[in-house]
């Protein structure tokens, strides 16, 4: 069965400030990995996916992450956040048939 | 706006009454997906449609829970003698193919009191 663990329940960054919020993932198969981003009172945004090839993944408003296969870890990373960037923020891994399986979410507390 | 849409944004009711939920997912998407989430939680798979065929059912989703598709269009999401533990947000999805992103809707917020 796969599991997705996000190591961090709570993330509090200043401004300009980089960011990595940790997410650990395990199956025994090939998965598809991505981050969605839950802003208050809104549905679920994709930031960014990885399916095959290059394994550092760059998405929307600036965010990347890189897969780990042998860490079974898909990182998300910012050089700089900003105070809009403040939400929470889900991964997920599926394999082919493509329910989703999500972690428990990191909320990310930008401050000025 | 072509994105997904669920209906009612949020439903109150009593336990031991019947509530449906509706979700339009964006017009050539062919998979449709409805998840459910708990404060402090991720959303959790409850079950998924390719056109008109429901092809996986999660343990989570009773006896008391149906899910239709018919057409392969919108799709309601029914839940049957609501208990309290059933209080959530229903959120909706939807994929062109199985690799592909999932667009998902507002969600529905069931509070049964």
């Amino acid at each position: 069965a796969q599991s997705v663990t996000q190591l961090d329940s709570q993330v509090p960054v200043f401004e300009e400030a980089p960011v990595e919020l940790r997410c650990n993932y395990s199956s025994s198969v090939s998965v598809y990995l991505f981050w969605y981003v839950q802003y208050p009172n809104q549905g679920l945004q994709l930031l960014l996916k990885y399916l095959s090839g290059s394994t550092l993944v760059k998405g929307i408003n600036g965010f990347e992450a890189e897969f780990n296969k042998s860490q079974t870890s898909f990182h998300l990373r910012k050089p700089s956040v900003h105070i809009s960037d403040t939400a929470e923020y889900f991964c997920a891994v599926t394999r082919s048939q493509g329910n989703l399986i999500f972690g428990k979410g990191t909320k990310l507390s930008v401050k000025p | 706006d072509t994105g997904v849409s669920q209906d009612p944004r949020h439903k109150i009711t009593k336990r031991g009454q019947n509530v449906t939920f509706r979700c339009d997912p964006i017009s050539e998407h062919n998979r449709l997906y409805w998840y459910r989430q708990t404060l402090g939680q991720g959303p959790e798979f409850l079950t998924y449609f390719q056109n008109e065929a429901q092809l996986e059912k999660s343990r989570l989703l009773s006896d008391r829970f149906s899910a239709e598709r018919p057409k392969g269009s919108f799709s309601t999401l029914e839940i049957q003698r609501t208990e309290q533990g059933d209080s959530a947000m229903y959120l909706c999805a939807s994929s062109l193919d199985t690799r592909g992103e999932q667009f998902f809707g507002p969600g529905t917020r069931l509070t049964v009191l």
